[in-house]
């Protein structure tokens, strides 16, 4: 299973960039780096995923290390509304079943 | 609003029961994924179904048992039920089952037992 590891909670003011990193030094092969957040007991939402490149979408944007064992979520202009627990896992290698395992996750907190 | 539905929202009951907790994917997901999660243990995965096949197994419990149905739906089973299964059941589907599959999570199953 998936091991990673984020930092329990961060603090972000609004409108500022939220970076925020996560540790997967047992990523493997061709397995991919997804990030979820969840907000309050709602269902899971993914934001974005990647394998080796840089990615961007109209939600965040995802930096992968060279070495593939770390990464970084940047919402590039954080607000209220991104007050969430954010996941960050991997897996989905190619052949195998897409299963997700998420950690604790951190919570950031977006402040005025 | 991810598609995914689940019902029903919140189930009460005591142990030693059984209930059985229902998802419909989004129009188009053939693969189907059960995930627990309680306040001590994260978010694990249980079981992933696709096209009607199961796919992939994780920490499921023997008392524990899913199905997916021809209409794509699938049906969680909880059988014996303990206070430590007390926790949300999510459900989530993708198109595919294959390597980089976006997993659309619905809104949960709140599963109380006493």
């Amino acid at each position: 299973d998936a091991k990673t590891t984020q930092p329990t909670s961060m603090d972000c003011a609004e409108g500022r960039a939220a970076n925020l990193p996560c540790n997967h030094s047992t990523i493997s092969g061709n397995e991919y780096v997804y990030w979820y957040r969840q907000i309050h007991s709602q269902g899971p939402q993914y934001i974005i995923h990647g394998l080796k490149n840089n990615e961007t979408n109209e939600m965040a944007s995802l930096i992968i290390t060279e070495d593939r064992k770390s990464s970084t979520l940047i919402l590039p202009h954080a607000t209220l509304r991104d007050t969430a627990v954010y996941y960050c896992s991997h897996g989905g290698e190619t052949g195998t079943a897409s299963k997700l395992t998420f950690g604790t996750g951190t919570r950031l907190q977006v402040t005025l | 609003d991810s598609g995914v539905t689940q019902t029903p929202k919140h189930l009460i009951t005591a142990t030693g029961q059984r209930v059985t907790l229902r998802c419909s994917p989004r129009s188009g997901d053939l693969s189907v994924y059960w995930y627990q999660q309680s306040l001590d243990q994260g978010l694990q995965f249980l079981i992933q179904y696709y096209n009607g096949e199961e796919r992939a197994k994780g920490n499921i419990l023997e008392r524990f048992s899913a199905q997916q149905f021809p209409d794509l739906h699938s049906e969680l089973n909880l059988s014996s039920l303990e206070l430590g299964d007390s926790a949300l059941y999510f459900c989530a589907s993708s198109v595919d089952a294959g390597a980089q599959e976006t997993q659309y999570f619905g809104p949960g199953t709140r599963l109380l037992v006493l």
